[in-house]
């Protein structure tokens, strides 16, 4: 069972938009930033998110991500059929001296 | 461009030991901090180990302390992680992963390709 909490799966219409729930606690996600990562089927996951709300160069502004208190969210606009993958969140633990990834979620576009 | 590559998986017996590398290039190796990552078959993504850049500060997950050491050599562009007294839940892919230079979070930009490690008898 994972240190963060997140939603085994989400849908959403194509177009659509969805969000991606992270919940930890004051000793990971409550004081520490928050990233998250897009893994597609059979490959290597991939950043998305830094430090809570920021992204890589390259990630397109559909990916959003926030953070209040000890939860975090990801957030996709403009659902496409390609967006279909597992997402996860990510923070350090206690004492920053360990990373901790939530249990991710499949994302489907119906 | 940045590639990492992984090397060193296989098949070991219960108690084994393995040695997984991992190749940089592509940027300066010496200026970055690494990461080993792990994901069981099926499962989701496990944070396995942290190293500094210049090897001063180490970090582990509970669940590897005290069997796995990480390590790596600047001068040959190279990571490591030492895999002792091998568990059935240690099968895995393990993934070398480049820490996102200047975030505060569990953020790394770049990833290898993964080298699978089954632990069977």
């Amino acid at each position: 069972q994972s240190v963060l909490t997140q939603p085994p799966s989400v849908s959403a219409a194509p177009g659509q938009k969805v969000t991606i729930s992270c919940s930890g606690s004051s000793s990971n996600i409550g004081n520490n930033y928050v990233s998250w990562y897009q893994q597609l089927p059979g490959t290597a996951p991939k950043l998305l998110i830094y430090d809570n709300n920021n992204r890589p160069s390259g990630i397109p502004d559909r990916f959003s991500g926030s953070k209040s208190g000890t939860s975090a969210t990801l957030g996709i606009t403009g659902l496409q059929t390609g967006d279909e993958a597992n997402y996860y969140c990510g923070t350090w633990g206690s004492s920053l001296s360990a990373g901790v990834f939530g249990g991710g979620t499949k994302l489907t576009v119906l | 461009e940045v590639q990492l590559v992984e090397s060193g998986g296989g098949l070991v017996q219960p108690g084994g030991s393995l040695r997984l590398s991992c190749a940089a290039s592509g940027f300066m190796f010496s200026s970055y901090s690494m990461n080993w990552v792990r994901q069981a078959p099926g499962k989701g993504l496990e944070w396995v180990s942290y190293i500094s850049s210049s090897s001063s500060t180490i970090y582990y997950a509970d669940s590897v302390k005290g069997r796995f050491t990480i390590s790596r050599d600047n001068a040959k562009n190279s990571l490591y992680l030492q895999m002792n007294s091998l568990r059935d839940e240690d099968t895995a892919v393990y993934y070398c992963a480049r820490d996102y230079y200047g975030s505060g979070s569990l953020a790394f930009d770049y990833w290898g390709q993964g080298t699978l490690v089954t632990v069977s008898s």
